[in-house]
């Protein structure tokens, strides 16, 4: 059973600039959330993926955006950097429906952001 | 007030101490409950899953959740140097998409 992949591993962009992350959902997994985690605290939701449809949403701007494929894999993309995106971003997968996930949720290694 | 409270820490132990870590919380509809371990600067792995009330025991880890308290705790036992890592508590309700994570507690298991 192939866990839950990220990449890059590290990325470093400046302000303005837009960044692209990339996440592989665990094998069985059809459904991809997105989580921001700045330094000494807990992940914070930004949005999930089910059947390539937006499911649900946190308090990010329109700015973050996402998209899923048909393979259940999954991009987080993010706009005009600022500062305070700098963060570990978290993507996890889950199996799921449409507006729920069930059972346990995997996450992977993560993508540490920099904006300079 | 945040919807999952979780002390900080940092806590100290010895080795071969039992650990508790413990969440409140104030929404009354969580029914999934998570706990995850994360080492530094990486991604948080998952230790236990419960639904609803009751214990739930994987080796040297015991999860406790009260919900007529709406408190849940995580017992480690014998710990060991390797435990030391930040303990990150996550719940949700039937039905919805997001988890809603404490912002963790660090762990410090000394030799």
């Amino acid at each position: 059973e192939t866990g839950v992949t990220q990449s890059p591993t590290h990325l470093i962009k400046t302000r303005g600039q837009q960044v692209t992350l990339r996440c592989s959902s665990q094998s069985g997994h059809n459904t991809v959330s997105w989580y921001q985690q700045a330094l000494g605290q807990g992940p914070q939701f930004i949005f999930q993926y089910y059947r390539e449809e937006e499911n649900g949403r946190g308090n990010f701007p329109p700015r973050f955006s996402g998209l899923q494929f048909p393979n259940y894999s999954s991009e987080l993309n993010v706009n005009a950097l600022e500062l305070d995106d700098s963060a570990l971003y978290l993507c996890a997968s889950s199996r799921g429906g449409a507006g729920a996930s069930v059972g346990e949720q995997f996450f992977g290694p993560g993508t540490r952001l920099t904006v300079l | 007030q945040k919807e999952v409270e979780q002390d900080p820490g940092p806590l100290s132990v010895p080795e071969g101490a039992i650990v508790s870590l413990n969440c409140t919380y104030s929404n009354s509809a969580f029914q999934y409950f998570m706990w995850y371990r994360q080492y530094s600067r990486k991604g948080p792995e998952l230790l236990m899953y419960t639904y609803s009330s009751g214990n739930k025991e994987d080796g040297r880890f015991t999860a406790q959740v009260d919900k007529s308290s709406k408190y849940i705790s995580l017992f480690i036992r014998d710990s060991q140097p390797s435990d030391s890592a930040t303990y990150l508590c996550a719940m949700k309700e039937t039905g919805t998409y997001k988890y809603i994570f404490g912002t963790g507690t660090r762990l410090k298991v000394l030799a």
